[in-house]
């Protein structure tokens, strides 16, 4: 089993649209959960990260992490085509090494 | 564009050749990692720098060389690569590394290798 497990899409939405993107992993050591977007031709930027259990807002973004059910989610309110991109979740326990997933690749369409 | 730049920016090499990419991050960071990112897999670390100071090697194939001569500098040498070994190579670097708390890693935008 892999420690993090990401469905890699692609997943296609029109503007406007509420998106849903998920990760589940099997490691319960996990505390920091991280959203990486990657751009075509471009390197990962950091999105958002949460500690722990919970919900972190950031304008259009919503991160959740349910520990419990060892499953992390990103939300995106009101669809951009300018968010059409690669998104990596990620985890790490902290000062081990970053475990990622393998990407969704969405498209918002005009 | 990030503080960490990566070159060159597509490399296309024979199975024979030895070339070498390049990374160098201006943000002041102690630490500097490469990644390899394979189409739908997960980005795969390779090597770790601390203080240029390799501590982490993930079991990485020694047609992989890295060099770490300053903090802010990060070479990865390559020699009689593999068709499998095409994919695109990413540079990081964070403030810290193996502390207690998570640190922020900075990407570069990758070298996009392919060998024949």
């Amino acid at each position: 089993q892999k420690e993090v497990e990401q469905d890699p899409g692609p997943l296609s939405v029109p503007e406007g649209a509420i998106v849903s993107l998920n990760c589940t992993y099997s490691n319960s050591a996990f505390q920091y959960f991280m959203w990486y977007r990657q751009y075509s031709r471009k390197g990962p930027e950091l999105l958002m990260y949460t500690y722990s259990s919970g919900n972190k807002e950031d304008g259009r973004f919503t991160a959740q992490v349910d520990k419990s059910s060892k499953y992390i989610s990103l939300f995106i309110r009101d669809s951009q085509p300018s968010d059409s991109a690669t998104y990596l979740c990620a985890m790490t326990e902290g000062a081990s090494k970053i475990i990622f997933g393998s990407g969704t690749r969405l498209s918002i369409r005009p | 564009e990030t503080g960490v730049t990566q070159t060159p920016r597509h490399l296309v090499m024979g199975m024979t050749n030895k070339k070498s990419l390049k990374c160098e991050q201006h943000l002041g960071h102690n630490a500097m990692y490469w990644y390899k990112q394979s189409a739908k897999k997960p980005l795969e670390l390779m090597f770790v720098y601390s203080l240029e100071e390799r501590v982490e090697n993930n079991s990485v194939p020694s047609r992989f060389s890295p060099e770490c001569p300053n903090s802010s500098h990060l070479f990865l040498h390559l020699h009689t690569l593999q068709p499998e070994d095409s994919a695109l190579y990413l540079c990081a670097s964070s403030l810290e590394e193996g502390t207690s708390s998570y640190n922020e890693q900075f990407f570069g935008p990758g070298t996009r290798l392919t060998v024949l």
